[in-house]
């Protein structure tokens, strides 16, 4: 059953905390992304990486870490220097198609802090 | 900077009649303009895209209306049913940017009531 698989479904984390989103893909597809989803704003791009162990910043990388050590994972850590971490986080893969691949999404995980 | 705009922000549609949804665009780099859905709790999926070297796209009872000259695409969905309540994304893509970097609009909330 391929797909994007997203853990945990929802978080909760206190002030000053580091936490980290799972985001795991096993459609063989080179290039990862990470958006966040807020009310009335759409989707936007934190991070996105096209080739294992290489990443890059997206509109609003401020705040986050990602990795990429494997072509099946790609880790966001939502550090304690983002000043409004709860949202919606959404993970999605694609191949590489120049401009027009598809973009497969995660059922995502709602942070929320506390 | 919002890029793709995207409006109206919520749209309450009976059973049966049409919805529309429109999103104008900034820059004229972009050559891919796809529509996602999104239902509660879940991650996006690609509903329908089109190209501007065509004027429209219909699969099923969703088209893409395409206006290259004034930079606006709109979403029609006809005979339109309760289970097309959804969030409706459009969203953006340059041609030289590799897989699926996208940009997106606001969202639309559409209800459709039976």
């Amino acid at each position: 059953d391929g797909g994007i698989t997203q853990s945990p479904k929802y978080l909760f984390r206190k002030e000053g905390q580091n936490v980290t989103l799972s985001c795991e893909q096993n459609l063989n597809h080179d290039a990862m992304y990470w958006y966040r989803q807020d009310p009335g704003q759409g989707l936007r791009l934190i991070y996105y990486s096209q080739i294992v162990n290489d990443f890059q910043k997206g509109d609003i990388a401020e705040g986050y870490s990602v990795s990429r050590e494997k072509k099946e994972s790609f880790p966001l850590t939502v550090t304690s220097a983002q000043k409004n971490p709860t949202a919606f986080y959404l993970c999605a893969s694609s191949i590489l198609a120049a401009g027009n691949a598809e973009a497969f999404f995660g059922q995502g995980t709602r942070l929320t802090v506390v | 900077q919002q890029q793709v705009k995207q409006s109206p922000q919520s749209l309450i549609v009976q059973k049966g009649g049409i919805s529309i949804i429109n999103c104008a665009y900034e820059n004229t780099a972009f050559d891919y303009f796809p529509w996602y859905q999104q239902f509660p709790g879940k991650g996006p999926a690609l509903l329908i895209a089109i190209r501007p070297d065509v004027s429209e796209k219909k699969e099923g009872r969703f088209t893409i209306s395409f206006n290259k000259s004034a930079k606006q695409f709109s979403l029609h969905i006809m005979d339109s049913q309760p289970g097309d309540s959804a969030t409706y994304f459009c969203a953006a893509s340059r041609p030289e940017t590799s897989g699926s970097r996208l940009t997106f609009g606001e969202g639309t909330q559409l209800t459709v009531n039976p």
